[in-house]
């Protein structure tokens, strides 16, 4: 079985000030992992995934997430944040025996404080 | 591409009614999940179709709940005799898989269930 933990369920962080936001999963197999954002009343949208190949991948919009297969790790880093980032994070695997499932951490809530 | 759309938005209904949800996914998608997600928890898994086959469910889909794809297109998620347990977001999602590799998921807005 997976499961996935994000250790803070709330991270305040001041405008343009760096964040991370931590994930740490458990797996019998190899994965592929996740970063879902859910800005208020708004529905998941995909930040960046990992799939294979360069364990640094990045989105769009100045976020990066690192894969450290030795501590199980998917951290999400932002080296400033914006107001616009205020939203709910989420880390999700898809075991790569399972193509047809995702498992959801319980989120991490980012305030961006002015 | 407009996306996976769900209706209603939001759906305020007494104990006891029947409730029915759609989901209509991105138009190539052969696959289409739904998920449940209450207040501090992320997504919680509750079905899935590959086209219009139910490939599997939840425990925590009960007998309540029931879900159709009739035609392997949008989908339609029913909630009978509702509880106030029942009250969440329920979220549609779909993708689009041929053959392995990564199930990249593409979730709807959610519709907000309130059962007073």
């Amino acid at each position: 079985a997976q499961s996935v933990t994000q250790l803070d369920s709330q991270v305040p962080v001041f405008e343009e000030a760096p964040v991370e936001l931590r994930c740490n999963y458990s797996s019998s197999v190899s994965v592929y992992l996740f970063w879902y954002v859910q800005y208020p009343n708004q529905g998941l949208q995909l930040l960046l995934k990992y799939l294979s190949g360069s364990t640094l991948v990045k989105s769009i919009n100045g976020f990066e997430a690192e894969f450290n297969k030795s501590q199980t790790s998917f951290h999400l880093r932002k080296p400033s944040v914006h107001i616009s980032d205020t939203a709910e994070y989420f880390c999700a695997v898809n075991p790569m025996n399972r193509d047809d499932k995702i498992i959801f951490g319980k989120g991490t809530r980012l305030h961006i404080l002015p | 591409d407009t996306g996976v759309s769900q209706d209603p938005r939001h759906k305020i209904t007494k104990r006891g009614q029947n409730v029915t949800f759609r989901c209509d996914p991105i138009s190539e998608h052969n696959r289409l999940y739904w998920y449940r997600q209450t207040l501090g928890q992320g997504p919680e898994f509750l079905t899935y179709f590959q086209n219009e086959a139910q490939l599997e469910k939840s425990r925590l889909l009960s007998d309540r709940f029931s879900a159709e794809r009739p035609k392997g297109s949008f989908s339609t998620l029913e909630i009978q005799r509702t509880e106030q347990g029942d009250s969440a977001m329920y979220l549609c999602a779909s993708s689009l898989v041929a053959g392995a590799g990564a199930d990249t998921q593409y979730f709807g807005p959610g519709t907000r269930l309130t059962v007073l």
